[in-house]
């Protein structure tokens, strides 16, 4: 257990559809980090947020956006869904800013299912 | 850009040694490797940071050659539960995010 904690586990929608994932990241963290997992597309790297502020964007669709709060909970909002959004979506956290070269701890992720 | 690993999947028996390597266009500042078993998170093994240095983790160590540009994994005395996916993550600037190879899947029969 890596105490990053991630909610829904499963999530099945439609087309078109928006839904909202969840991350607690561990006690202490205060970086939390987005990751989409797709067979043919490996670990993408999403979006990193550090005490509250968008810190590194990667390869995140316009319809996606996250944002961290004050309690340092993130949240990942997917709008418009489309089927080539199904996948495994991980949220990590690492102590400081630099994700290059704190530990990041993965949650069990959320697996995302668009019909 | 993503690094490319190789090989992209290697069976052993149970005992036998493994080198899975991780190879990058750009200069690196870091190389992070993680291994993910089937329906489970990525779980962190370790960093190497520039200066060429070489870690351990049990039986599994991995080299860092800033000059190459290239990351080396070894697993000795491979078990059981080393099976799964590695992936390595590598960051060219201090600041930034990691960029995952696509993977090596390692499967260790008895």
């Amino acid at each position: 257990d890596s105490g990053v904690t991630q909610t829904p586990k499963h999530l099945i929608t439609a087309t078109g559809q928006r839904v909202t994932l969840r991350c607690s990241p561990r006690s202490g963290d205060l970086s939390v980090y987005w990751y989409q997992q797709s067979l043919d597309q490996g670990l993408q790297f999403l979006i990193q947020y550090y005490n509250g502020e968008e810190r590194a964007k990667g390869n995140i669709l316009e319809r996606f956006s996250a944002q961290q709060f004050p309690d340092l909970h993130s949240e990942l909002n997917l709008s418009s869904l489309e089927l080539g959004d199904s996948a495994l979506y991980f949220c990590a956290s690492s102590v400081g800013p630099a994700g290059s070269t704190d530990t990041q701890y993965f949650g069990p992720g959320t697996r995302l299912t668009v019909l | 850009q993503q690094p490319v690993q190789s090989p992209q999947a290697v069976i052993l028996r149970e005992g036998e040694d493994a080198v899975i390597n991780c190879s990058s266009s750009k200069a690196l500042y870091s190389v992070h490797w993680y291994r993910q078993k089937h329906g489970e998170a990525p779980v962190f093994l370790m960093i190497l940071l520039k200066g060429g240095e070489q870690k351990g983790h049990e039986k599994i160590s991995a080299s860092f050659n800033e000059k190459k540009q290239q990351s080396s994994l070894y697993l000795t005395a491979s078990q059981l539960s080393y099976s799964g996916t590695y992936f390595c993550g590598t960051e060219g600037g201090s600041q930034g995010n990691l960029i995952f190879g696509k993977g090596t899947k390692l499967s260790v029969k008895p």
